[in-house]
């Protein structure tokens, strides 16, 4: 059981490059969510996802674009990469509705970083 | 929105020490969750705990809500213990808004043999 899986791991574009990391889910959870995590920062969330085509805005959103075509994949756009946005990314899952004995589920993470 | 407060920012502790990692919340709450993020970067679910006390090993937790204070409290400490440690809160379940976990800056632990 893989659980969440991100790709890549590791990442260095340039000023102005797109690129898109892919989490993917084996638990069939219904909720996706993307975070980055800054330096001596907890985790901020992106955007989330409810549902196999739904998505909606997080705290920090702007110059991110996400998708979720299918239920188990969820995947977040960068369309012109600034070097705020360099940051280890962090794709979660969970179950809907109340979150007793459900917690989210994190994978691994992205480093990202944007010369 | 809410806001988190974690305390100490920065733990040193000799191998088999006591420690307790306190996290305030500036609002009421119906969702708390303890985390630790390994030194290699994972990120393990360790509580979730609203209210009351739970345990489990030699880690345990107890939240006030009315007082709206978590504490973790980490015995015998062991090498392994070491990463950073944070409190997540949100007021609704998942799926709205108010459902989205909320973070506070965690408490670094670094565990000395």
């Amino acid at each position: 059981n893989a659980g969440v899986t991100q790709t890549p791991k590791f990442r260095v574009l340039k000023t102005g490059q797109s690129m898109t990391l892919l989490c993917a889910q084996d638990m069939n959870h219904e909720y996706m969510y993307w975070y980055r995590q800054d330096p001596g920062m907890g985790l901020r969330l992106i955007h989330y996802s409810v549902g196999e085509g739904t998505t909606a805005k997080g705290e920090v959103p702007d110059g991110y674009n996400v998708s979720r075509l299918k239920k188990q994949n969820f995947l977040l756009g960068l369309e012109s990469a600034a070097p705020s946005q360099t940051s280890v990314y962090f794709c979660a899952s969970s179950y809907p509705g109340t979150h007793s004995n459900q917690p989210q589920h994190f994978g691994d993470g992205t480093r990202l970083s944007i010369l | 929105g809410i806001q988190v407060e974690q305390s100490p920012p920065d733990l040193i502790l000799q191998e088999g020490a006591n420690s307790t990692l306190r996290c305030n919340f500036s609002d009421s709450v119906n969702n708390l969750q303890w985390f630790h993020q390994n030194p290699w970067g994972q990120l393990i679910n360790l509580f979730y705990i609203p209210s009351g006390t739970k345990q489990n090993g030699r880690l345990s937790a107890t939240t006030v809500a009315t007082e709206r204070y978590s504490l973790l409290y980490i015995s015998s400490s062991q090498t392994t213990d070491s990463g950073v440690y944070f409190c997540a809160v949100s007021r609704g379940n998942y799926g709205g808004s108010q459902g989205n976990l909320i973070f506070g800056k965690g408490t670094k632990l670094s565990v000395k043999p």
